[in-house]
């Protein structure tokens, strides 16, 4: 089983329409992050947790909330979808126990495309 | 503002040969770097760090090397296979944050 989940993999939904995309993970990682990926862009953070009462934004997080449900659990929405929303979205988690850098782990993505 | 740039959208290697993928960042507070690969319909996955103390870190056929005089880290598989073939990310840190900034990604082709 992978260590982070994420659901569903890939959506299709119209403008306009609240979407929630899930993450978790069985890591037992504190930290948790929320990324899209554009063409030509690279992967931009949107939001990112330190723990479950510790939410921030990212560089891009206008149209975006999360929800950190339990350290394992972290969830994205989009309250009312448009299309320049429409990519390929990243669920990351990070170790903050172990001393130093710690890489994040992703899970596979949703692709998510709207109309 | 694009704070990590890999400059070449792809890049193509004969298998066997040595792959070289290049990175530059701007942010001076940059003190630590990683590298990602990513396969289609995959995550990206954790592939060699360095961190600013260093200007080489070796894990079998991949070395990054780093230039902060330069603000420039590059990537090298040695030798290359075909299962490198891959898109691959680089990403820079500062301080105790451990929030990332991805680069745009370089798309390596290793060709038999």
């Amino acid at each position: 089983d992978a260590d982070v989940t994420q659901t569903p993999r890939n959506r299709i939904t119209k403008t306009g329409k609240r979407i929630m995309l899930e993450c978790s993970q069985t890591k037992g990682h504190d930290r948790m992050y929320w990324y899209r990926q554009d063409p030509g862009l690279g992967l931009r953070l949107i939001y990112y947790s330190f723990d479950v009462k510790d939410i921030n934004k990212g560089e891009i997080s206008d149209g975006y909330s999360v929800s950190r449900q339990a350290q394992a659990k972290f969830s994205l929405s989009l309250e009312s979808a448009i299309p320049n929303q429409t990519a390929l979205y990243f669920c990351a988690t990070s170790d903050s126990a172990r001393q130093g850098w710690q890489p994040q782990h992703f899970g596979d993505g949703t692709r998510l495309s709207i109309l | 503002d694009q704070q990590v740039k890999q400059n070449s959208p792809s890049l193509s290697v004969q298998e066997g040969r040595i792959s070289i993928l290049n990175c530059d960042y701007t942010n001076s507070m940059f003190d630590y770097f990683l590298w990602y690969k990513k396969y289609p319909a995959e995550g990206p996955t954790f592939l060699i760090s360095i961190s600013s103390i260093k200007d080489k870190n070796e894990d079998g056929r991949f070395t990054v090397f780093l230039n902060k005089s330069a603000k420039h880290l590059s990537l090298h598989i040695v030798p290359s296979q075909p299962g490198d073939s891959a898109v691959y990310f680089c990403a820079a840190g500062a301080g105790t944050a451990s929030k990332l900034t991805f680069g745009t990604g370089t798309r390596l082709q290793v060709t038999l």
